[in-house]
């Protein structure tokens, strides 16, 4: 099990450009997550997803889309690139049933807006 | 909203001490709660979680106790060691909605040597 993979793990684009993040993860979990993390901030949720074919908007959902088409793959697309997104983005898992289960992280995409 | 509160964002201890971080949070209808350790460049991972029907977990150097009447939970270490240093974030959420999960903004741990 590779549990969450991220890629790329860092990118610097500059302002105005797009590009997508992606996610994918194979415990065939349900729910997904996209949180950013600022310096010495904790986690804010972009986006999430309760299954394939549904997302929603999480508390910093501007300037962000996501899809989930599959189970496994989750991409957060950045349409016009803006200095405030530079951050380290983080997708997640879980698996959510009848109790909670946490969270399994990927080890993050670095991005600079320039 | 809802929110959790980390104390202390930054904490320094010896060696072989203990070290204990503490949270509160604001909606009482929370009902589980984890502790993840994040090492430099890599994701937060789980390191222990409690669920409100208990009141104190302890997995080898590491315990969690949990104060549902005060809304607040503790993570304590034990015997820390410089492999400990990392930064720690606790969290809340509502069982069954796993998008409700709070996080606190972190402590970060340094152990001396």
């Amino acid at each position: 099990n590779a549990g969450v993979t991220q890629t790329p793990k860092f990118r610097i684009l500059k302002i105005g450009q797009s590009m997508t993040l992606q996610c994918t993860q194979d415990m065939n979990h349900n729910y997904m997550y996209w949180y950013r993390q600022d310096p010495g901030m904790g986690l804010k949720l972009i986006y999430y997803s309760v299954g394939a074919g549904i997302t929603d908007k999480g508390e910093v959902p501007n300037g962000y889309n996501v899809s989930r088409s599959t189970t496994e793959d989750f991409p957060l697309r950045l349409e016009l690139a803006a200095p405030s997104q530079t951050s380290v983005y983080f997708c997640a898992s879980s698996y959510v049933g009848q109790g909670d289960q946490p969270q399994h992280f990927g080890d993050g995409t670095r991005l600079s807006i320039l | 909203g809802e929110n959790v509160e980390q104390h202390p964002s930054t904490l320094s201890v010896q060696e072989g001490d203990s070290a204990v971080i503490k949270c509160t949070y604001s909606d009482s209808a929370s009902n589980y709660f984890p502790w993840y350790k994040q090492e430099l460049g890599k994701g937060p991972q789980l390191i222990i979680d409690i669920r409100s029907n208990v009141g104190e977990k302890k997995d080898q150097r590491i315990a969690v106790t949990l104060n549902k009447t005060a809304k607040h939970f503790s993570l304590h270490i034990t015997e820390t060691q410089p492999e400990d240093s990392a930064v720690y974030f606790c969290a809340a959420s509502i069982s069954g909605g796993g998008f409700k999960t709070i996080f606190g903004a972190g402590t970060r741990l340094f152990v001396k040597a």
